[in-house]
């Protein structure tokens, strides 16, 4: 089945911006999806298709897609974006989601 | 506002059952897709099954021991698990399920498979 790989954690300072990973053979093909979970809360939808972002979620969230890796983006970390990032795609062949091991911001 | 809460969780034997709920509002649940997801401790995100307008469809590693259904009248989802095994210990989580991802989550219920 389709893997999707996560770096596990990634550290940034407030004010910089955080690039976070999502790695597969061919992901440019697919379609990529990103989730923010906090502890105790429920996950929240931050990019669809790549790039296109739901109601309410700030522009600091940005995606791209290409080759073998998808990127999440956020411009000025704060505070408040220190979560669990979850990347997931629609797995054709089983019609099945496939989701990745999820990384883990720190915000300094 | 959509809203999804689950209930139900909590400690259970190997080899028992239990029923998670998730109960909703704020859109239209009776044909809505719907998931449940789950995350055991320290590993990510597993899809567990999502049943549509009139199929159900489940992740092999728990296909023939969970089930979904839903009480339109209710506005409830639930997952009933049998013969709970130690690694069906997770958050579990429902979520309303588009063509190919999630837009709303519920905060999760906890199951812990302990003797």
């Amino acid at each position: 089945s389709y893997v999707l790989t996560q770096p596990p954690s990634v550290s940034v300072a407030p004010g910089q911006p955080a690039t976070l990973t999502c790695e597969a053979d061919n992901i440019g093909l697919e379609s990529v999806h990103w989730y923010q979970r906090k502890p105790g809360q429920a996950p929240v939808l931050l990019l669809y298709d790549d790039t296109a972002r739901p109601s309410g979620i700030p522009e600091r969230f940005s995606g791209s897609n290409s080759g073998n890796t998808a990127t999440l983006t956020i411009s000025g970390v704060e505070a408040g974006d220190d979560a669990d990032y979850f990347c997931q795609v629609w797995e054709t062949d089983s019609d099945h989601p496939v989701f990745g091991g999820g990384t883990k911001l720190t915000v300094l | 506002e959509v809203k999804l809460v689950e209930s139900g969780g909590g400690l259970v034997k190997p080899g028992g059952s239990l029923r998670l709920s998730c109960t909703t509002s704020g859109f239209t649940f009776h044909n809505a897709w719907m998931s449940w997801v789950r995350q055991a401790p320290g590993r990510g995100l597993e899809w567990v099954g999502r049943i549509k307008t009139g199929t159900v469809d489940y992740a092999a590693p728990v296909k023939g021991r969970f089930s979904i259904s839903r009480d339109g009248s209710e506005n409830t989802l639930y997952l009933q698990i049998n013969n709970v095994k130690s690694e069906d210990t997770a958050l579990y989580f429902c979520a309303t399920s588009g063509l190919e991802y999630f837009d709303y989550w519920g905060p999760g219920t906890l199951v812990t498979v302990a003797s």
